[in-house]
């Protein structure tokens, strides 16, 4: 069974930091480009960033752009967001999303996301 | 970055009856576009993706049409399962942007 399970999320203060990760499992994690999406509470879906399968090229939302990381450990099957600099605007659920296996970044796969709340 | 524009953000439909909901790109994005449906407190699902590919499992009573900078999802007969509310997304190029949404209610 394909998968994705995040994890990490949780309560931390404004400029603080937090390092989420998503575990893949049931397809060939290396060969996709993943992704992280978030939502807002009561708001719509934002994207906020991908990374090709080989971990080698990576692209930002430009309200995370020099905050936010994007990485990957292909042997561990893994996914990671490393948030620096929080602010209370990136409160959401954020979810770890699979490429299709056709061209382009439309999203297949979702975890069931994981709730980050940026609060003082 | 390319904006999407949803219409209308909410709709009233009854089962039965046929939906269409239109999403609109601010600059061409060809065919490059998904269409999710998402309930509330549950991740988005892929319905269509490239405009009008049917994704795997997802009924034929959903069907995506359009290129260029206007498209459509239409629910052909509204099921009970459907009400919930419906994203578009393109892919044509980075920064990735999604509508705004439509909830679709029961009328």
């Amino acid at each position: 069974e394909v998968q994705l399970v995040e994890s990490g999320g949780g309560l931390v203060q404004p400029g603080g930091s937090l390092r989420l990760s998503c575990a893949a499992s049931g397809f060939n994690f290396n060969t996709y480009t993943m992704n992280w999406v978030r939502q807002a509470p009561g708001k719509g879906l934002e994207w906020v960033s991908s990374i090709s399968g080989g971990g080698d090229s990576t692209n930002y939302a430009a309200s995370v752009k020099g905050r936010f990381i994007i990485s990957r450990d292909n042997s561990k099957n893994t996914l990671y967001l490393q948030m620096n600099r929080l602010r209370v605007e990136d409160t959401a659920v954020y979810y770890c999303v699979k490429d299709v296996p056709t061209w382009g970044s439309a999203f297949d796969i979702w975890g069931q996301g994981t709730v980050v709340t940026v609060s003082s | 970055d390319i904006q999407m524009t949803q219409s209308p953000s909410t709709l009233s439909a009854s089962v039965g009856g046929r939906v269409t909901i239109t999403c609109r790109a601010s600059q061409s994005i060809s065919s490059w576009l998904a269409w999710y449906q998402q309930k509330p407190g549950k991740a988005p699902k892929l319905l269509i993706y490239e405009a009008s590919s049917l994704q795997s499992g997802v009924p034929s009573r959903f069907s995506g049409s359009g290129s260029g900078t206007e498209f459509t999802l239409t629910i052909s007969s509204l099921q009970p399962d459907d009400f919930a509310t419906y994203y578009c997304q393109q892919y044509n190029s980075y920064s990735l942007t999604f509508g705004g949404g439509t909830k679709v209610e029961i009328k």
